[in-house]
């Protein structure tokens, strides 16, 4: 079975400055996919970021990107110009990309404060 | 566009008591879920369904029952209530196989906060 990991309880940073969420994912599988969640104060989750393992290159969406080592099992989040609007929580889920799987493990997350 | 809608957003029960969580959407989504989120824990899967007639449990199922007779609607019954289920229950939704076109992209209701006396 999967497991998602997210080391960092809490995390705060301060506004226009850059901040990085851990995670890490035990799997034996080698494709897959994983993500980032956003839950601000409202709970409604919205994906962030999405990264599919069988590619090199770390996503990117506008201020967010992921810094993405296969071979670690690290899946990190980069926030950079955090703005007071990035005050949620953050999880980290992963999903098995073979077969039919409707399965997503989601890790147990990190709330970001921004401050002004 | 409605979305993904949960009722009710709040409620209350005593120990033992019966309820029904609902849970409707309006794109035609084939896979639907419901997760519960309690404090230290994350999202753990309770039960989810990938087409009408088809439900499968998740990691957490114990206490809690779904059916799906129809693809827009996909309740989670609570047939003797139990403090241990007080948590804030998401319903979601996606295209079908979670790692197809649109891999992970499950789209959320707002929640329903249960407690359980």
């Amino acid at each position: 079975a999967q497991t998602v990991t997210q080391s960092q309880p809490e995390m705060s940073v301060q506004e226009a400055e850059t901040v990085t969420l851990s995670c890490t994912y035990d799997t034996s599988e080698s494709n897959y996919y994983l993500f980032w969640y956003k839950q601000p104060p409202s709970r409604q989750m919205i994906l962030v970021i999405r990264q599919e393992a069988y590619k090199q290159q770390n996503a990117t969406e506008n201020r967010f990107s992921v810094n993405f080592q296969k071979a670690a099992k690290s899946f990190s989040l980069k926030i950079s110009d955090s703005q007071l609007g990035d005050t949620a929580m953050y999880f980290c889920a992963f999903i098995y990309s073979g077969g039919s799987n409707y399965k997503l493990t989601f890790g147990k997350g990190t709330l970001l404060t921004v401050n002004p | 566009n409605a979305g993904v809608t949960q009722t009710p957003k709040f409620q209350v029960l005593k120990t033992g008591q019966s309820m029904t969580l609902q849970c409707a959407q309006d794109m035609n989504h084939e896979y639907m879920s419901w997760y519960r989120q309690d404090p230290g824990m994350g999202l753990r899967l309770i039960h989810y369904s990938v087409g009408a007639g088809i439900t499968d449990q998740g990691e957490v199922p114990n206490g809690y029952n779904v059916s799906r007779s129809t693809t827009e609607d996909f309740p989670l019954r609570l047939l003797s209530a139990a403090p241990s289920q007080t948590s804030v229950y998401f319903c979601a939704s996606s295209y079908s196989n979670l790692a197809g076109v649109t891999a992970g992209e499950l789209f959320f209701g707002e929640g329903s906060r249960l407690t359980v006396l």
